[in-house]
């Protein structure tokens, strides 16, 4: 079945430095999303990016499909950043989700 | 942007009650999806619903059931809470894009 595979598991920044979150997944049929959960529990939807790269703020995502990876860049990072990072994969057409594991991040002040 | 609204936030139930977790929608969405989270982990799908009156089963739909009584509520039932079962749980319905929104969730603890 599809997967959905995130990396680091894990990551401790000083707050000032860039991070660089990695997704691969195993379609080449991506609708794919980026999500961060809070560390009181609330998701938000970060990215929907199924190809190409997107930006808000300080964050940037880029999404190559035929490779199978997408990646979300943080840049300057805050303490306000910390929390997991989850992508996740829609497949067929009824946006059931496919989620990865997620990255945990701190960033330290 | 679709407004996902959640109740309880959170719950205390005993083992062997009945818990109903409720979500609300404003997105008028055909799909509404409940996850639920454990501590540590990923998010997986109990059970989705793309038209009132029907529910579908998710990856992990033992223990639950779904009730999809209108387009905009779709209720999770645990009839006879256990233990396994605390955990965080989220509703979820798509955007008009595509991307999928989600509640506030809801943390419930069976004791």
């Amino acid at each position: 079945g599809q997967q959905v595979q995130q990396s680091p598991a894990s990551l401790v920044l000083q707050e000032g430095e860039n991070a660089e979150l990695q997704c691969n997944f195993s379609s080449t049929a991506t609708r794919l999303q980026w999500f961060y959960q809070h560390p009181g529990g609330r998701l938000v939807s970060l990215f929907y990016n199924p190809s190409g790269t997107k930006h808000t703020g300080r964050l940037t995502s880029t999404t190559v499909t035929n490779e199978r990876r997408s990646s979300l860049h943080i840049s300057s990072s805050q303490t306000t950043d910390s929390g997991t990072y989850f992508c996740a994969l829609n497949v067929g057409d009824n946006s059931k989700l496919i989620w990865g594991l997620g990255t945990s991040l701190v960033v330290n002040p | 942007e679709a407004a996902v609204t959640q109740s309880p936030r959170s719950k205390v139930a005993v083992t062997g009650g009945k818990v109903t977790l409720s979500c609300h929608q404003t997105n008028n969405h055909d799909y509404m999806y409940w996850y639920r989270q454990d501590t540590g982990h990923g998010l997986r799908l109990i059970h989705y619903s793309y038209v009132a009156d029907s529910t579908e089963k998710g990856d992990i739909p033992d223990g639950y059931k779904a009730s999809r009584p209108s387009q905009e509520n779709f209720s999770l039932i645990l009839e006879l809470a256990s233990l396994s079962q605390t955990a965080v749980y989220f509703c979820a319905t798509p955007g008009t894009g595509k991307e999928v929104f989600f509640g506030k969730g809801t943390r419930l603890t069976v004791v």
